[in-house]
């Protein structure tokens, strides 16, 4: 079965801090890693890494797959109040279906 | 943009009633997908369909089935409603090959509150 886990559960950070999220996963036949972002409606999609070692970015965003240690790292540079929401990591195998860890809940305070 | 539609945002029914939850994508995709999501729980797949009347069961099929009679729309149904499937429910569409750039789209999901 497949399985991913995510760490922290929570955190609560000081706006202008960098925080790391962490995810873990155990998947048959691995294709793809997924990060969404959830505010109060549904998951909106960060980025999808295939390939180790490679970092994709989107402002003070970024993340990186390790494809032999079978983890990612999401980053959150210069945090804001925006950006406070439940960060999702979900994974793809054989059959296409998502895997989703429970999520970190970020907060940012002023 | 893709869009994924959800009949309902909010909705409240009785124990035993039957419930129909429906999901329309305004893509020719394939694979679509029903997830529940509860505090502390995440994101858990119910069932998925790769095309028209295709279907597969998930993580936690029981208590509902599905039903995929055109490619753009797969529906939910909680045959005898319970206390214990008042839950966020959440659509999802993907093209064929799986995740693309875009990822896996999302409806705006539907808040099913079972009294």
């Amino acid at each position: 079965e497949d399985k991913v886990v995510q760490s922290p559960l929570s955190l609560v950070v000081h706006e202008g801090d960098t925080v790391t999220l962490n995810c873990s996963y155990e998947v048959t036949n691995f294709r793809s890693l997924l990060w969404y972002k959830q505010e109060k409606k549904a998951p909106t999609f960060l980025f999808m890494l295939t390939s180790s070692g490679i970092e994709k970015k989107s402002g003070r965003l970024s993340s990186i797959l390790d494809k032999k240690e079978l983890f990612s790292i999401l980053n959150i540079t210069a945090t804001q109040t925006g950006d406070s929401a439940v960060y999702l990591c979900a994974v793809t195998g054989t059959a296409s279906k998502l895997t989703f860890g429970t999520g970190t809940r970020l907060q940012v305070t002023l | 943009d893709v869009k994924v539609t959800q009949s309902s945002r909010y909705l409240v029914k009785r124990t035993g009633e039957k419930v129909f939850l429906e999901c329309v994508q305004d893509m020719d995709h394939e694979n679509m997908f029903w997830y529940r999501q509860d505090p502390g729980l995440g994101l858990r797949l119910i069932y998925f369909s790769y095309d028209v009347k295709m279907k597969e069961k998930g993580d936690i099929p029981e208590g509902y089935s599905v039903s995929r009679e055109k490619k753009e729309r797969f529906s939910l149904i909680l045959e005898s409603a319970s206390t214990n499937q008042t839950s966020m429910y959440l659509c999802a569409h993907s093209p064929p090959q799986g995740a693309d750039r875009n990822g896996y789209t999302f409806g705006s999901g539907t808040r099913l509150t079972v009294v």
